[in-house]
C-alpha cells in the first residue's frame, strides 16, 4: 500500500494563479482532510470530508475549494493564490468509526510570489 | 473550543536521559488525545492514543504517555532518549466530526 500520496511536492507561484493539490488514499478510508502548516502554528484544518459526497469548511477555510471526486481522492484548489497561502500542505485520511487515527501524506510545499 | 496546549517551543535533552513532551488539553468531555511526530521535510508519523481505559499508553518506537485527568495533561515520555527522536512532536485532540485540533508543536533535540 502507498498510504496517503500527494502531488506535486514543491510548487512556485505567482500572486493570482490558480493550482490544484492533489491527494489519494488507498486504504479504504472514508474520511479525508486538508492542513497548512505554518511556523509555531502546528496544523491548521482546511477542509475536510467525512464521507465520499460530503465536505466541510475547518478552521481556516478562506481562499480554497475541494473536491471528493471519489473515495479515494480528494483535491485542494486555490482559485487565486496570495502570498499568505505559502506554507506546507497535508492531506490526512481515516477509517470511518469512533477513535481511529489519521494517516497523512508527506506534504506540499507551496510557496506564492 | 475544545484545544491542545504545548507549553514549551523546544526541548534539549542528553541521550540517555529520559524525556518528557508536554501536553495540556482543555476540559470538555472526554477527550481522544494523540501523539505524532514528524522528522524534518516529512509527514506526521502517528505515534500513540489514548481513547479510554489505562491511562498509561504505549506506542511505536519505545514512546509512552500518561494521560492525567485530574491535571488535564497528557505528557509523552520516553525513559532513555535517542539521537534519532529528535523532531518535531504534536499534540492532537479529537474534535467534532472526527477533526483533529493541534498543539503547536515542541521540537525535540537529543544531543551526544
Amino acid at each position: 500500500n502507498a498510504g496517503v500520496t500527494q502531488t506535486p511536492k514543491f510548487q512556485v507561484l505567482k500572486t493570482g494563479q490558480s493550482m490544484t493539490l492533489q491527494c489519494a488514499q488507498d486504504m479504504n478510508h472514508n474520511s479525508m482532510y486538508w492542513y497548512r502548516q505554518d511556523p509555531g502554528m502546528g496544523l491548521r484544518l482546511i477542509y475536510y470530508s467525512a464521507s465520499e459526497g460530503t465536505t466541510d469548511k475547518g478552521e481556516v477555510p478562506n481562499g480554497y475549494n475541494v473536491s471528493r471526486l471519489n473515495k479515494r481522492e480528494f483535491s485542494l484548489r486555490l482559485e487565486s493564490a496570495a502570498p499568505s497561502q505559502t506554507s506546507v500542505y497535508f492531506c490526512a485520511s481515516r477509517p470511518w468509526g469512533d477513535g481511529y487515527e489519521q494517516y497523512f501524506g508527506p506534504g506540499t510545499r507551496l510557496t506564492v510570489t | 473550543a475544545q484545544s491542545v496546549a504545548q507549553p514549551e517551543d523546544q526541548v534539549n535533552v542528553a541521550e540517555g536521559n529520559p524525556l518528557t513532551v508536554k501536553c495540556t488539553y482543555s476540559v470538555s468531555g472526554n477527550p481522544y488525545l494523540f501523539w505524532y511526530v514528524q522528522y524534518p521535510n516529512r509527514g506526521l508519523q502517528f505515534l500513540l492514543k489514548y481513547i479510554t481505559g489505562d491511562n498509561l499508553v504505549k506506542g511505536s518506537y519505545g514512546f509512552e504517555a500518561e494521560f492525567n485527568k485530574s491535571q488535564t495533561s497528557f505528557h509523552l515520555k520516553k525513559p532513555s532518549a535517542l539521537v534519532s527522536d529528535s523532531a518535531l512532536y504534536f499534540c492532537a485532540r479529537r474534535g467534532g466530526g472526527n477533526k483533529l485540533t493541534f498543539g503547536t508543536g515542541t521540537q525535540l533535540k537529543v544531543e551526544l
